[in-house]
């Protein structure tokens, strides 16, 4: 199957600082790529859905101004998590889609990134 | 909400075979049943779909009830490497939003 990648795997920060996360589609192209979060114990929860070229669509309740998403390229979708607070820490993965008609018919994960805010 | 249900957690003896149900019983005729699969801090990992027909590959076999509202994810010779959470998804297409539900927590004993 294809391969989606994110960066970093992990990162530390502290409160009040802005960490991005990058995913990348490495062999195929993807024009839309999905956000999720997920919290210890609990499944993944989508926060947003990204098409290239175009703005992200947010689920309710998640802040489109905290939670930056930019899909400038069919390979690439980047989430900003701006002024980042300690409830922010939180595993967030990303998925990613071929357009319709392509080789694959499946939505292929990341492996995830673990954000810890201090 | 998730349109699936799944029994909170399960297990099976190493080298058995896993059935996994699901029922969706709110499906409609063009949804697909996709079924995935999440490792301890790892990103979900697709294991298969289907529509109508029962599927098979080289991970699983799904089973999909003739009226559609229930399937089966059979894992036919479990390793203590399918301990994982388990998702099964009705969606449109692979593109899709997945909205996932709790899962199915896998065990599987020595």
């Amino acid at each position: 199957g294809a391969v989606v990648s994110q960066h970093p795997s992990r990162v530390i920060c502290k409160s009040g600082t802005s960490v991005k996360i990058e995913c990348r589609s490495l062999d195929f192209q993807a024009t839309t790529m999905f956000w999720y979060r997920q919290f210890p114990k609990q499944s993944l929860m989508l926060m947003a859905t990204s098409n290239e070229g175009s703005k992200a669509t947010y689920e309710q309740g998640v802040e489109k101004d905290k939670f930056l998403i930019n899909h400038a390229s069919l390979t690439l979708s980047t989430l900003t998590v701006t002024s980042a607070h300690p409830e922010d820490s939180s595993f967030y993965i990303c998925s990613a889609v071929e357009p319709p008609g392509q080789t694959y018919n499946e939505q292929f994960f990341g492996p995830g990134t673990r954000l810890t805010v201090l | 909400d998730a349109k699936t249900t799944q029994p909170p957690s399960m297990d099976c003896a190493e080298g058995r075979a896993a059935n996994l149900p699901c029922n969706h019983s709110t499906i409609s005729g063009n949804e697909y049943v996709y079924w995935y699969r999440q490792i301890h801090s790892q990103g979900p990992q697709y294991i298969i779909h289907g529509l109508k027909n029962n599927e098979t590959n080289e991970m699983a076999s799904l089973i999909i009830t003739e009226d559609r509202k229930s399937s089966t994810l059979i894992l036919p010779h479990a390793t203590l490497r399918d301990t994982a959470v388990y998702y099964c998804i009705v969606i449109y297409s692979s593109a899709s939003k997945i909205i996932f539900g709790s899962g199915t927590r896998l065990s599987i004993r020595p």
